[in-house]
């Protein structure tokens, strides 16, 4: 079975530009979060999709978003690019709410 | 705040021997936690994770102990291989709602063959 699988696997980009992140889960998975991780700390909380609907949300300002699809693929959308935007994106897909969070090898973005 | 609180920062233990790793929570009502693994450019995969109403959990040379009253859990390697070398996290959630996870900051591991 394949796993969580996001793409782009890096991405550099300038500041003040848009990114968007993709992230398909698990097959039969329905529930898609995302996390950043700053290199030497452990993964931050962004958000929450289950059922294609948000979930839960942490605290990161609003040019973050996300949309989860009907097929429960995810998407992060990250605007006005900042240089300390620059972290490991992750993405864990569930199949549920609660437990058993499986995560993808992560989306490396660099903004310059 | 940190909510979740690692300890030690860095482990350096020889082939053979047992790794221990600390993990202090604040919220109480956290009901889910789990360690995470995780090698240079990939994920965090999942170890093994535990529930506040056992005390301890095994699986393989991985061990949670989970000390409700004290608000701490410790995972413990047993025969330590130079493969284990990694990062390890520990985190808490509060399952149901939206259970996202709280992750400590982390620690190294490293094992000298």
């Amino acid at each position: 079975d394949a796993g969580v699988t996001q793409s782009p696997t890096h991405l550099i980009k300038t500041r003040g530009q848009q990114v968007t992140l993709r992230c398909s889960p698990i097959s039969g998975h329905k529930s898609v979060s995302w996390y950043q991780q700053v290199l030497g700390q452990g993964p931050q909380f962004i958000f929450q999709y289950y059922e294609k609907e948000e979930r839960g949300r942490g605290n990161f300002p609003d040019r973050f978003s996300a949309r989860q699809f009907p097929n429960y693929s995810s998407e992060l959308n990250v605007n006005a690019l900042l240089l300390g935007d620059s972290a490991l994106y992750l993405c864990a897909s569930s199949p549920d709410r609660n437990y058993g969070y499986t995560f993808g090898s992560g989306t490396r973005l660099t903004v310059v | 705040q940190q909510q979740v609180k690692q300890s030690p920062q860095s482990l350096i233990v020889q082939k053979g021997g047992i790794s221990i790793i600390n993990c202090a929570y604040e919220n109480t009502a956290f009901d889910y936690f789990p360690w995470y693994q995780q090698f240079p450019g990939k994920g965090p995969a999942l170890l093994i994770a535990i529930r506040p109403d056992v005390s301890e959990k095994k699986e393989g040379r991985f061990t949670i102990s989970f000390n409700k009253s004290a608000k701490q859990f410790s995972l413990h390697i047993m025969d330590s291989q130079p493969g284990d070398s990694a990062t390890y996290f520990c985190a808490a959630a509060v399952t149901g709602a939206n259970s996202k996870l709280t992750f400590g900051k982390g620690i190294t591991l490293s094992v000298r063959p």
